[in-house]
């Protein structure tokens, strides 16, 4: 079975400074990895995923994640924290393609606090 | 706004009683998602459909069912319903099974069960 650790409940950075928001996931065979940004009373928007391939990925609003293999991580980062990006950010794990499962796992979530 | 859509935004009932949480996928995805949000529990995984028929179940009780019509869309019926059971509920859907295939979210119905 998969799982998904965010180990920080939450995050705080200055405006301006760089964030880093950690995973760490456990999966039998290539992971399918996935991180989903909530703003308050909103539904999960998708931010980026990891497939395959370079293991820097770039997605949306600014946001990259590096796949680290050897250290099973998925890292979310931005160079540059705006005060808008504070939320909660979900990392997640789908099976490989060949177990037919296509079902989300879930991290615990970081809430993200971006000071002015 | 992902395409996704979901009724009611709220629902307030009582123990004990049935409501039906409606789900509209994006345009052309066949695969729809339930999952629950909840404080304790996080976000858990309830079931899936894909053009219609079951094809995976998570965390989902024996009171709650769900199903997927012919237009795709899909409900999800929660009964004999618990204080427990006051949770977030989101939709996804996705397109056609792959490997690069991403769930997009709906804005959830929030289930208030007093």
């Amino acid at each position: 079975a998969q799982s998904v650790a965010q180990p920080e409940d939450q995050v705080n950075v200055a405006e301006g400074n760089p964030l880093t928001v950690k995973c760490t996931y456990s999966v039998s065979g290539n992971p399918y990895l996935f991180w989903y940004v909530q703003y308050p009373n909103r539904g999960l928007q998708f931010l980026l995923k990891y497939i395959t391939g370079d293991n820097l990925v770039k997605g949306s609003y600014g946001f990259e994640a590096e796949f680290n293999k050897s250290q099973t991580s998925f890292h979310l980062k931005k160079p540059s924290a705006l005060v808008s990006d504070s939320a909660l950010y979900f990392c997640a794990v789908r099976p490989p393609l060949d177990t037919g499962r296509r079902a989300l796992t879930f991290g615990s979530g970081t809430r993200l606090q971006v000071q002015p | 706004d992902s395409g996704v859509t979901q009724t009611p935004k709220h629902l307030i009932t009582a123990t004990g009683q049935r409501v039906t949480l409606r789900c509209s996928p994006r345009s052309g995805d066949l695969s729809v998602y339930w999952y629950q949000q909840s404080l304790d529990q996080g976000l858990q995984f309830l079931i899936q459909y894909y053009n219609g028929e079951e094809r995976a179940k998570g965390n989902i009780l024996e009171r709650f069912s769900a199903q997927q019509f012919p237009d795709l869309h899909s409900e999800l019926n929660l009964s004999s319903l618990e204080l427990g059971d006051s949770a977030l509920y989101f939709c996804a859907s996705s397109g056609k099974a792959g490997a690069s295939d991403t769930q997009y979210f709906g804005p959830g119905t929030r289930l208030t069960v007093l």
